[in-house]
């Protein structure tokens, strides 16, 4: 069975920019988590999609939101970058809500510069 | 509250040597306590997971040991190999509709042959 997977793996962006991160989430797995990795805040929910609808958010600002489709894939965008939003983001998925065991993509390598 | 303690932050142990990873919590809602580890350049895997009416579960070299009494929680990894060098992450989730991850900040474990 595949695994997680997120394109695309780098990407390298300007302050102000915008952009859009995909994600597949396992075959059959209907929930997918977003996390931002960086070396200083460490690994921070972002949030999360069941069922197309977000179920659960982190404390980031307005700038990140994400969708959730109807094959359960999901993209995450960032407005206006600032440099501070450069880092390694995470995608998770799980089977239901019900199951606490989820799995990670490689994730995105964002530089904003 | 919602923190959870992860230390120590770096850790070198000799090949074939236990490896012993600690983490604590506040919160007592949390109900699912699983270990991550992750290679660099890539996401973290699930390695093992234990919930809070169990105080030891043991997959092959992984041990995860739970004092729910004392709110800690600890990874050993026995008989250390040079390819158990990565980072290692305690996490925790909550019993609510959330089941967001709270990461630990992480230790760099290395293995020395």
């Amino acid at each position: 069975k595949a695994g997680v997977t997120q394109t695309p793996r780098y990407l390298i962006k300007t302050r102000g920019q915008q952009v859009t991160l995909s994600c597949s989430p396992i075959s059959g797995h209907r929930s997918v988590s977003w996390y931002q990795q960086t070396p200083g805040q460490g690994l921070q929910f972002l949030f999360e999609y069941f069922s197309e609808t977000q179920r659960n958010k982190g404390n980031f600002p307005g700038r990140f939101s994400g969708r959730q489709f109807s094959n359960s894939r999901s993209e995450m965008n960032v407005s206006t970058l600032e440099l501070g939003d450069s880092a390694l983001y995470l995608c998770a998925s799980r089977l239901n809500r019900g199951y606490n065991e989820q799995f990670f993509g490689p994730g995105t390598r964002l530089t904003v510069l | 509250q919602q923190q959870v303690k992860q230390s120590p932050q770096s850790l070198i142990v000799q090949k074939g040597g236990i490896s012993i990873i600690n983490c604590a919590y506040e919160n007592t809602a949390f109900d699912y306590f699983p270990w991550y580890q992750q290679f660099p350049g890539k996401g973290p895997a699930l390695l093992i997971a234990i919930r809070p009416d169990v105080s030891e579960k043991k997959e092959g070299r992984f041990t995860i040991s739970f004092n729910k009494s004392a709110k800690q929680f600890s990874l050993h990894i026995m008989d250390s190999q040079p390819g158990d060098s990565a980072t290692y992450f305690c996490a925790a989730s909550m019993v609510d509709s959330s089941y967001k991850l709270i990461f630990g900040s992480g230790t760099r474990l290395l293995v020395r042959p």
